[in-house]
């Protein structure tokens, strides 16, 4: 079946402007990951749904930042008074339930994201 | 808490040469343990996994790994590199529940002719 897709895959603004970020998770997959990519930074984890609730939002940067999920399925990601720091590509994986902890998480293609 | 660590952030080897990338991982729990790779502007795609069982962890592209609990390693090794295998490979542990995976800062790997 269809994989991961995150839309846009492209996305330049301006500092100051709020942007959102869209994961489509492999159908069926009740856990939803989203994670951060810079230079320097390597992988961040920023937040995990489990269904439509989210257990751990601790890798959260600042209160700027804000996701949900529906029905589910869908997860936007947003990101309220873009600042340049937050310039990075931003990475989305789901995964079955089924067999817990040895469940492999299924990545997306990702969103750059560029704050001029 | 887990946690890991990729020993030399850029490899380079020859093609045909082998390869052999480094993981430590630190976990309180029996850890479940992953290996990523990542192509050029595409997400990451899981090459082989340790969860229970032969410690010897076979994947795809001819990679393999083993989990040697002793020494907390989780090494990635191909016995011949090929061009294609240039990417960036993340290791990453996970503990007994479901949650976030912890990754490495990753290994750029290059490959020569």
């Amino acid at each position: 079946g269809a994989g991961v897709s995150q839309s846009p895959s492209n996305k330049v603004t301006e500092k100051g402007k709020d942007v959102e970020l869209r994961c489509d998770p492999i159908s069926g997959h009740t856990a939803l990951y989203w994670y951060r990519q810079s230079l320097g930074q390597g992988l961040e984890f920023l937040i995990y749904f489990q269904g439509n609730s989210a257990p751990d939002k601790s890798g959260l940067p600042s209160d700027r930042f804000s996701a949900e999920r529906t029905g589910g399925s869908v997860s936007t990601l947003t990101i309220q008074r873009t600042q340049q720091e937050d310039s990075a590509v931003y990475l989305c994986a789901s995964s079955s339930v089924l067999r817990g902890a040895q469940e492999t998480q299924y990545f997306g293609p990702g969103t750059r994201l560029l704050v001029l | 808490a887990q946690s890991v660590t990729q020993l030399g952030s850029h490899v380079s080897v020859s093609e045909g040469a082998l390869v052999l990338l480094r993981c430590n991982y630190s976990s309180s729990v029996p850890p479940y343990l992953f290996w990523y790779v990542q192509y050029p502007n595409q997400g990451l795609q899981l090459l082989l996994k340790y969860t229970t069982g032969a410690t010897l962890v076979k994947g795809i592209n001819g990679f393999e790994a083993e989990f040697k609990k002793s020494e907390t390693s989780f090494h990635l090794t191909k016995p011949s590199a090929h061009m294609s295998d240039a990417a960036e490979y993340f290791c990453a542990v996970r503990g007994s529940t479901l949650g976030r995976l912890y990754f490495g800062r990753g290994t750029q790997l290059t490959v020569w002719p």
